[in-house]
């Protein structure tokens, strides 16, 4: 179930604009994923974070692992109309027991 | 390398009937876990299966149920479908040892 606190919900930006969103939880992980999700499709893994404190780039992508382990932030530069889509948080618990944010809904006007 | 491959990619049912969806794994993963996705609800974790063993569970009624086989290939079934059944379910294969999960293209199911 969803035990990771994805903030915002949405958002509505022009293209070129950045954009920043992040995931928090009560419990900590080793691990954190980012996913995007296009209509009709399966969510598509964009960066894996394997250590605290550990900064990865895939592209326009940036996304921290939180020193505290508890929060995890990912942020898109010069945003382009196929970004849209909705970001997933996700992170493993013990036995494989994946927990993932409620999604961040993201919307590029040209 | 292969992604992971769901079939059928869309199916309609009525009320009462039941469905199996089918899941084949990355080579060389043997955990394939199972979610429901609605709007209102977001991903459901329905279960994961490791080496054909059942090793985690949602909260889904008993209609829900799955296996995997030798081949680390998966099925899911739900027996009596009810109208709020409607969903994308989607499978994620991984190596079952908390690392990254890859998901296949999901399977859309309409109950009518």
């Amino acid at each position: 179930g969803q035990q990771l606190n994805q903030s915002p919900q949405s958002m509505f930006i022009q293209e070129g604009e950045d954009v920043s969103m992040n995931c928090t939880s009560s419990s900590i992980f080793n691990t954190w994923l980012w996913y995007k999700q296009e209509p009709g499709e399966g969510p598509v893994l964009l960066i894996a974070l394997y250590k605290a404190g550990e900064l990865t780039s895939n592209g326009r992508l940036t996304a921290q692992f939180g020193i505290t382990r508890k929060d995890s932030f990912l942020n898109i530069s010069a945003s382009i109309p196929s970004d849209v889509g909705i970001y997933f948080c996700a992170g493993p618990r013990r036995n494989n027991d994946m927990r993932f944010g409620a999604g961040t809904r993201l919307t590029v006007k040209p | 390398k292969a992604g992971v491959t769901q079939t059928p990619r869309y199916l309609i049912k009525t009320r009462g009937q039941q469905v199996t969806l089918s899941c084949s794994p990355i080579s060389g993963h043997r955990s394939v876990s199972w979610y429901q996705q609605t709007p209102g609800q977001g991903l459901q974790f329905l279960f994961e299966y490791f080496s054909e063993t059942q090793r985690n569970k949602g909260n889904f009624p008993g209609r829900f149920s799955g296996r995997q086989f030798s081949n680390s290939r998966s099925e899911m079934n739900v027996s009596t479908l009810e109208l709020g059944d409607s969903a994308l379910y989607l499978c994620a294969s991984s190596t079952g040892q908390g690392d990254e999960q890859y998901f296949g293209p999901g399977t859309r199911l309409t109950v009518t």
